[in-house]
């Protein structure tokens, strides 16, 4: 079946835009996570959604970012006012969670360059 | 708070040689641990877990791991090295409370030459 998808594929922007990136999770799966990989941090865990709540958001940097999940499926963290340390690939994974031993599947990543 | 520490930030192998990618973990509680393999330009890919029962998890593409409770490790393996395992290898933790966020480590680069 389809696996994790995310969109776009890479974005460019300049300092002070604000940027959306979505995450389509594999059907069925009710967990998704938001994670950033970048040279200096490596994977860094940002948010986690169990249905359409966030329990978890302690991984977002600052209150520029933020994520809505709509329908238990389809994500879009937003960033606003973009920075140069924003730069980075934001990785998107999903699981079934029927157990909390699931595995995560993640999808190709959005690579973010901030100019 | 758990963590994961990759020693090894790059390991080179000889093609058919065998290759081990080293993890220690550390963990309050049962760890469930987790290997992932990352080819350039591309998203993760998983390869195997470790929850509980044999201490020996075989996965994906030939590889294999073995977890060790008394040297908190869990360490990557495989008999014989290809070309095409050459990668970027993430070792992680699976946190128990608020939701099981993924934590790994730094990640090790794998590079088999022929």
């Amino acid at each position: 079946g389809a696996g994790v998808s995310q969109s776009p594929s890479n974005k460019v922007t300049e300092k002070g835009k604000d940027v959306e990136l979505r995450c389509d999770p594999i059907s069925g799966h009710t967990a998704l996570y938001w994670y950033r990989q970048s040279l200096g941090q490596g994977l860094e865990f940002l948010i986690y959604f169990q249905g359409n709540s966030a329990p978890d958001k302690s991984g977002l940097p600052s209150d520029r970012f933020s994520a809505e999940r709509t329908g238990g499926s389809v994500s879009t963290l937003t960033i606003q006012r973009t920075q140069q340390e924003d730069s980075a690939v934001y990785l998107c994974a999903s699981s079934a969670e029927r157990r909390g031993t699931d595995t995560q599947y993640f999808g190709p990543g959005t690579r973010l360059t901030v100019l | 708070a758990q963590s994961v520490a990759q020693p090894e930030d790059q390991v080179n192998v000889a093609e058919g040689n065998p290759l081990t990618v080293k993890c220690t973990y550390s963990v309050s509680g049962n760890p469930y641990l987790f290997w992932y393999v990352q080819y350039p330009n591309r998203g993760l890919q998983f390869l195997l877990k470790y929850i509980t029962g044999d201490n020996l998890v075989k996965g994906s593409y030939g590889f294999e791991a073995e977890f060790n409770k008394s040297q908190t490790s869990f360490h990557l393996k495989k008999p014989s090295a290809l070309v095409s395992d050459s990668a970027l290898y993430f070792c992680a933790v699976r946190e128990i409370n608020q939701g099981g966020k993924l934590i790994f480590g730094q990640g090790t680069e794998l590079s088999v030459k022929p």
